[in-house]
C-alpha cells in the first residue's frame, strides 16, 4: 500500500519554462490536496478537489492550475514558472466522511526555479 | 478555523516524555484538535486528535483541557527520531475544513 505517490522528488526549471507535477494515491481517498512550503514556514494550501470532477482554490493559487484526473490523481501545472515559486510541494489525500482521520501526505517535490 | 498558538522551540532529553502546549482559546464547539509532525522536510504525517476527551495511540497521548482553550501533547518516552517540527490545528470535522498549517514547534531531543 504506497499512499500518496508524488513525482518527481528534485526539478530544476529556467524561468518561464512549464511543467506537471504528479500525484497519485491508492486509498480510495475522496479529496486531494496541493501545498506548497517555503524554508522556515508552514505549509500553505494552494488547491484543492474535494471530490472527483471538482477543484477549488486554497490560500496561495496564483500561477498554478490543477486537473484532477480521475479519484486516483491529482495534478499541478506552473504554465510559467518564477523564482518565487522555488519550494517543496506536497500532495495530500484525505476520506472526506465526518470520522475523518488526517490527511496522508506524500514525500514531496524539491523544485527549483532559475 | 481557529488560531492555535504554540512556542517556536522546545528541547528534551532522550528517554523523558515530552509534552507539547498547544493555546486555542478561541475554538468553536465542533473543532477537533489535531497534531501532525514534520521530520525533516518529510511530508507531515498524522499523530493523534481529540475533541474533548482525553486520548491515546500507539504514537502519543492527547491531553485537551475541560474548557478544551488548550492542549498537549505527551511523547511518553522520546527518541531521537522524535526530533521534528509539531504541529496544532484546530479543524471541525464537518464538510471539507481544510488543514492550515502554522508555524509549528521544533521539537530537539537531546541525547
Amino acid at each position: 500500500n504506497a499512499g500518496v505517490t508524488q513525482t518527481p522528488k528534485f526539478q530544476v526549471l529556467k524561468t518561464g519554462q512549464s511543467m506537471t507535477l504528479q500525484c497519485a494515491q491508492d486509498m480510495n481517498h475522496n479529496s486531494m490536496y496541493w501545498y506548497r512550503q517555503d524554508p522556515g514556514m508552514g505549509l500553505r494550501l494552494i488547491y484543492y478537489s474535494a471530490s472527483e470532477g471538482t477543484t477549488d482554490k486554497g490560500e496561495v493559487p496564483n500561477g498554478y492550475n490543477v486537473s484532477r484526473l480521475n479519484k486516483r490523481e491529482f495534478s499541478l501545472r506552473l504554465e510559467s514558472a518564477a523564482p518565487s515559486q522555488t519550494s517543496v510541494y506536497f500532495c495530500a489525500s484525505s476520506d472526506s466522511g465526518f470520522f475523518n482521520y488526517g490527511y496522508t501526505f506524500g514525500s514531496g517535490t524539491r523544485l527549483t526555479v532559475v | 478555523d481557529a488560531k492555535t498558538t504554540q512556542p517556536p522551540s522546545m528541547d528534551c532529553a532522550e528517554g523523558r516524555a515530552a509534552n507539547l502546549p498547544c493555546n486555542h482559546s478561541t475554538i468553536s464547539g465542533n473543532e477537533y484538535v489535531y497534531w501532525y509532525r514534520q521530520i525533516h522536510s518529510q511530508g507531515p504525517q498524522y499523530i493523534i486528535h481529540g475533541l474533548k476527551n482525553n486520548e491515546t495511540n500507539e504514537m502519543a497521548s492527547l491531553i485537551i483541557t475541560e474548557d478544551r482553550k488548550s492542549s498537549t501533547l505527551i511523547l511518553p518516552h522520546a527518541t531521537l527520531r522524535d526530533t521534528a517540527v509539531y504541529y496544532c490545528i484546530a479543524r471541525s470535522n464537518f464538510g471539507n475544513e481544510k488543514l492550515t498549517f502554522g508555524t509549528g514547534t521544533r521539537l530537539t531531543i537531546i541525547p
